[in-house]
């Protein structure tokens, strides 16, 4: 089973800030990478698929990047709404998921 | 636009059986692989099975933990995807949720979720 591993667990920011989440494979998975967004009560959101390409209707200061075994997800400039739950999911070997990214506010 | 919507969750005791419903609309149901996901109280997500497309043989894939108690089937002609747990655990609490899937690597569409509790 491929793990993944994301970083850090909780990253306590202000609004404008730019958010920077790491998740990182147990072994390659390719670009087959995607991450979503989950508010409290909310079902989880697709954010971007294929390590680096958005979602639909998803704004564009939400960016991918990586490849093999890591990945990054960035927010260019935090806006309220982004405060929310993050994580990663593989689909090179079934499908598996991160631990999660918290983002809160500082 | 695309709806997924659970039904069949409820509080169920330790051995015994649920059967979950996901009725879809929006798409095309059976053009595409369907999933379902589960979410314990306070924890992150777990993908449970999901099912092929007819296209591609309507077969299924399991997560070790649930595998030989749970299965996944699909009734095209009424957009239905059921979620059948069987020999359930108090380990099996959670919020699911029902998934399209997306060219076979991810989520794009999901539910609202059923929450299923498993306690005596």
């Amino acid at each position: 089973e491929i793990v993944l591993t994301q970083s850090p667990a909780t990253l306590s920011l202000s609004p404008g800030e730019r958010a920077t989440l790491s998740c990182r494979a147990s072994q390659s998975v390719s670009s087959y990478l995607a991450w979503y967004q989950q508010k409290p009560g909310q079902a989880p959101r697709l954010l971007i698929y294929d390590a680096s390409n958005r979602a639909t209707g998803i704004p564009a200061r939400f960016s991918g990047s990586g490849s093999g075994t890591d990945f990054t997800l960035t927010i260019s400039s935090l806006e309220p709404e982004d405060f929310a739950v993050y994580y990663c999911q593989q689909r090179s070997n079934f499908f598996t998921f991160g631990g999660g990214t918290k983002v809160e506010i500082k | 636009e695309v709806q997924l919507v659970e039904s069949g969750g409820g509080l169920v005791q330790p051995g015994r059986s649920l059967r979950l419903s996901c009725t879809a609309s929006g798409f095309t149901f059976g053009d595409y692989a369907m999933s379902w996901v589960r979410q314990a109280p306070g924890k992150g997500l777990e993908w449970v099975g999901f099912i092929r497309s007819k296209a591609y043989g309507g077969t299924t894939e399991y997560a070790a933990s649930v595998k030989g108690r749970f299965t996944i089937s699909r009734d095209d002609s009424k957009s239905i995807a059921y979620l059948q747990m069987n020999s359930l655990k108090t380990e099996d609490t959670a919020v699911y949720y029902c998934t399209r899937v997306r060219g076979r690597r991810n989520f794009d569409y999901w539910g609202q979720g059923t929450l299923v509790t498993v306690s005596s």
